[in-house]
């Protein structure tokens, strides 16, 4: 079954570091999605991408966030100064077409210290 | 008031027995539904879509009751298997395909 990368598995980084989470997004796949979960809590939706741009974002994804798919395989999210509170996992996510099934990666754990 | 709200559990279900739970959601205009399965520390992956006819897969059913806004899960013949983190998920009305709403999600122990 394809499958969505996701690398690093776990990056620590200090606060204020800048941090680029990749994805290698399932091939036929046209809309892509950032999400994070913090410890314990929901999963929160950061922003969706699709023909190379941003569709929709939201309140999370303030101007400390970036996302590009700069070779037309990977699917980045960039974070330019990390805070303590950006700990948590992000999940990159995909799907084919409008209404249907939205596949997740493994993750990214990030730990700002 | 959360968008999205479930009853974090746990349940503690025997295995081979039946557990249900719900999820509400608060605006009215919502308008696809879906569970979602998360094992720990784990990404989630789709268990079902959640119809308005009420759908089943397997040993899963759930159901869909707009008038008084909640979603059901029901797990019959409980395996071990089925231990995990159950998400409800719902896309607003308006909302881009694939800007899904999470609940905390239900977590659910089936025990030998």
């Amino acid at each position: 079954e394809p499958e969505v990368t996701q690398t690093p598995s776990h990056q620590v980084t200090q606060m204020g570091q800048e941090v680029i989470l990749r994805c290698v997004p399932i091939s036929n796949h046209l809309y892509f999605y950032w999400y994070r979960q913090i410890l314990g809590q929901k999963v929160e939706f950061l922003v969706s991408f699709y023909n190379n741009e941003i569709s929709e974002k939201s309140e999370i994804f303030d101007d400390q966030f970036s996302v590009e798919r700069p070779d037309g395989s990977n699917f980045t999210l960039k974070i330019r100064s990390t805070k303590l509170e950006d700990s948590a996992m992000y999940f990159c996510a995909g799907t084919g077409s409008m209404n249907t099934e939205a596949f997740f990666g493994q993750g990214t754990r990030l730990t700002v210290v | 008031r959360k968008e999205v709200e479930q009853d974090p559990g746990p349940f503690n279900v025997p295995e081979g027995a039946t557990v249900a739970f719900n999820c509400t959601y608060s605006n009215s205009a919502s308008q696809s539904f879906f569970w979602y399965r998360q094992d720990c520390r784990k990404e989630p992956k789709l268990l079902m879509s959640v119809y308005s006819s009420g759908n089943e897969d397997g040993r899963f059913t759930a159901q869909l009751n707009r008038a008084s806004q909640y979603i059901s899960l029901l797990i019959r013949d409980s395996k071990l298997s089925d231990s995990a983190t159950y998400l409800c998920v719902v896309i607003m009305r308006g909302d881009s395909w694939g800007k899904f709403q999470f609940g905390a999600g239900t977590q659910v122990v089936v025990t030998p």
